[in-house]
This record gives C-alpha cells, structure tokens and sequence, in this order.
C-alpha cells in the first residue's frame, strides 16, 4: 500500500530557510518520482516540484525556481525540499505524494506538513 | 501553462442523485506518448487528497465504481452515479500532460 509522513513545517519569518522531509515506508522507494504539492490555506491545489526516481531530474513550477530544491535519499526511503528565501505567499500546507510513472499521476499522498512565513 | 478550468465550483446534491463535474483544459492533454494525462482526486473535509481517477476513465483501486470518469482532448467529466455521504469533499481534475501539472480549481460536492 504505502505511506508517506511529512515533518518539518512550522513558522518561519520572511527571508529565512525551511527544509521539508517525507519519509516513505510500504513501497519500493527507488523506483517512484516523488512529488510536492502544496495547498495554501482555503485555497486549492498546486504543484510544486518533481524528481525522478533516482534523482536526475527535477521540475519545478515557475513560482519556486531558483528559491526551492527538492532532493531526495534513496537509502533513507526520503525525500526533501529545501525551501529559502521563503515569502509570505509560500504559506501552504506541503504534501508529498508518489507519481505513477507510467500512468504519469500521484497515487499516495502524504498527510501534509503546514508552513507558515509571517514575521 | 496549462488552465484547467471546473464547472460548476459548487455542487448541492441530493443523497442517492447523480453528481456531474467537468473540467476543460486550454490546450489537449494528448501527451506525445498518445495516451491522455487527466486525474481527479477527490479531498475530504481535513483530509489530504486521494486519486480517483487517471488516464480519463480509469479508477483508481479501491474506487466505488459509482465514480466514472469520461472525455478527450480537453473536455473532461467526473460522473457519480448516486451520492453517498462519505462523498462530500473537494474535486479536483489535474493534467499532467505537460510540466509544469496543473489542478482545476475545485468543485465543492456538498448535500443538500
């Protein structure tokens, strides 16, 4: 089946760093890309960041380009985003979730982690 | 990017009535590889999102099969043959026909 557990949300002033964790458990982890998707509050969905199974690819929507960088540990079933120069926009709920490579959609969604950027 | 736009953005139904979404891209969701990238994840109340549907018409395991899913090219429909309680919650279609992926905005499937 499969699980996912985010850590690392909390509040953090504009400016600073966070770094978000999502540990996977149940499932191969190599062989999935794995996702972030964030939902700010009240509002919908929206994707953030992709890298492939083994880690030598990563897409990024535009919002986030040059400010985020999602990596992950394939010997830890784990995988991150690093998020600097954080602002008050990035204040979200950040899900993990695993893609289905081949039917190219997420399938397992993690339970989310709240980030909030406010001084 | 891609615009997936839903209709309607609330939907009242009626316990054991159909329950009809749509979602329409501005471009096609014909990947190069031929096949049709189109999901719907539905989100319950304090819940994180949960796959439906992909590739149009297909169901995710576990899925009642009251849910079906229909379209091509950038008309898309979410259909629920009778509603149950447990179905309140958000809709949402996602395209991942083309970076970066983009979700409609919502549909609201609440009871009347």
């Amino acid at each position: 089946q499969g699980q996912l557990v985010e850590s690392g949300g909390g509040v953090v002033q504009p400016g600073r760093s966070l770094r978000l964790s999502c540990a996977a458990s149940g499932f191969t982890f190599s062989s999935h890309g794995m996702h972030w998707v964030r939902q700010a509050p009240g509002k919908g969905l929206e994707w953030v960041a992709l890298i492939w199974f083994d880690g030598s690819k990563q897409y990024y929507t535009d919002s986030v380009k040059g400010r985020f960088i999602i990596s992950r540990d394939n010997s830890k079933s784990t995988v991150y985003l690093q998020m600097n120069s954080l602002r008050a926009d990035d204040t979200a709920v950040y899900y993990c979730a695993r893609y289905l490579g081949l039917l190219l959609t997420l399938d397992i969604w993690g339970q989310g982690t709240t980030v909030t950027v406010s001084s | 990017d891609i615009v997936m736009t839903q209709t309607p953005l609330s939907s009242p139904v009626t316990l054991g009535q159909p329950a009809s979404i749509s979602c329409r891209s501005s471009q096609s969701l014909i990947h190069s590889d031929g096949d049709t990238y189109l999901s719907w994840l539905q989100q319950r109340p304090g819940q994180p999102p949960r796959l439906l549907i992909y590739k149009i018409s297909n169901r995710f395991s576990g899925v009642p099969d009251r849910f079906s899913g229909s379209g091509a090219g950038t008309d898309f429909t979410l259909k629920i043959s009778r509603v149950e309680a447990e179905d309140v919650g958000i809709y949402y279609c996602m395209q991942a026909a083309q970076f970066p992926f983009t979700f409609g905005q919502g549909t609201n499937l609440e009871i009347k």
